[in-house]
């Protein structure tokens, strides 16, 4: 089945500077990444995501690559602010099992 | 537009009891999937229905079940409670022919 590894597990980082995050999939038939923000007490949610035919995307502050040779996919925020402290987690999915394998998630802190 | 729901946030249960949640997705998304996160393993799949019908299932002894309803609303049941079951419940919707997961916010279970 399809093992999705990310780093750092922790990032520490001054408001303002930029942070990127990295996952690893192995299964070459993923199609779909997507990278959701859980805050404290609440569920994940979607920030941003991007497709396998797609070498990159962004949305204000926020980009994502993929580079499907290398089976490898990041995200990068810029100009961070305190309330992008969080924990996000990228994920793989995969058509055949209609299902999201999640990364270990990235604590970010954002210090004012 | 209303998001998610699940029903309760929170549970305490004792060991060896059973326990029962309500997932309602996003009016219109007929796909719903059950995650369970803890600390120490994260975000795993547990199953995902989609029109009354079980698609994939995730690597959890069969103490761990579902069902969806007509009107795309699901529950998870988990029987004999173990202490190891407390978790972090998440149901996630999706349009039929979409990949985006929309999480609610979870059940909190305890197992005392």
């Amino acid at each position: 089945g399809e093992n999705v590894e990310q780093h750092p597990s922790t990032l520490s980082v001054q408001e303002g500077d930029s942070a990127v995050i990295k996952c690893t999939y192995s299964d070459s038939a993923s199609n779909y990444f997507p990278w959701y923000k859980q805050e404290l007490g609440k569920g994940p949610q979607l920030i941003i995501d991007i497709r396998s035919n797609v070498g990159e995307k962004k949305d204000q502050r926020i980009a994502v690559t993929l580079n499907k040779t290398a089976k490898h996919f990041s995200l990068h925020i810029t100009e961070t602010q305190p309330e992008d402290s969080a924990v996000y987690f990228c994920a793989a999915y995969n058509n055949a099992g209609n299902m999201l394998t999640f990364g270990g998630g990235t604590r970010l802190m954002v210090k004012p | 537009k209303a998001g998610v729901t699940q029903t309760p946030r929170y549970l305490i249960k004792t060991r060896g009891q059973q326990v029962t949640l309500s997932c309602s997705p996003i009016s219109g998304h007929r796909s719903v999937s059950w995650y369970q996160q803890t600390p120490g393993q994260g975000l795993q799949f547990l199953f995902e229905y989609f029109s009354e019908t079980q698609r994939n299932k995730g690597n959890f002894p069969g103490r761990f079940s579902g069902r969806q309803f007509s009107n795309s609303r699901s529950e998870m049941n988990v029987s004999t409670l173990e202490l190891g079951d407390s978790a972090l419940y998440l149901c996630a919707s999706t349009l039929p022919s979409n990949t985006e997961a929309f999480f609610g916010q979870g059940t909190r279970l305890t197992v005392v």
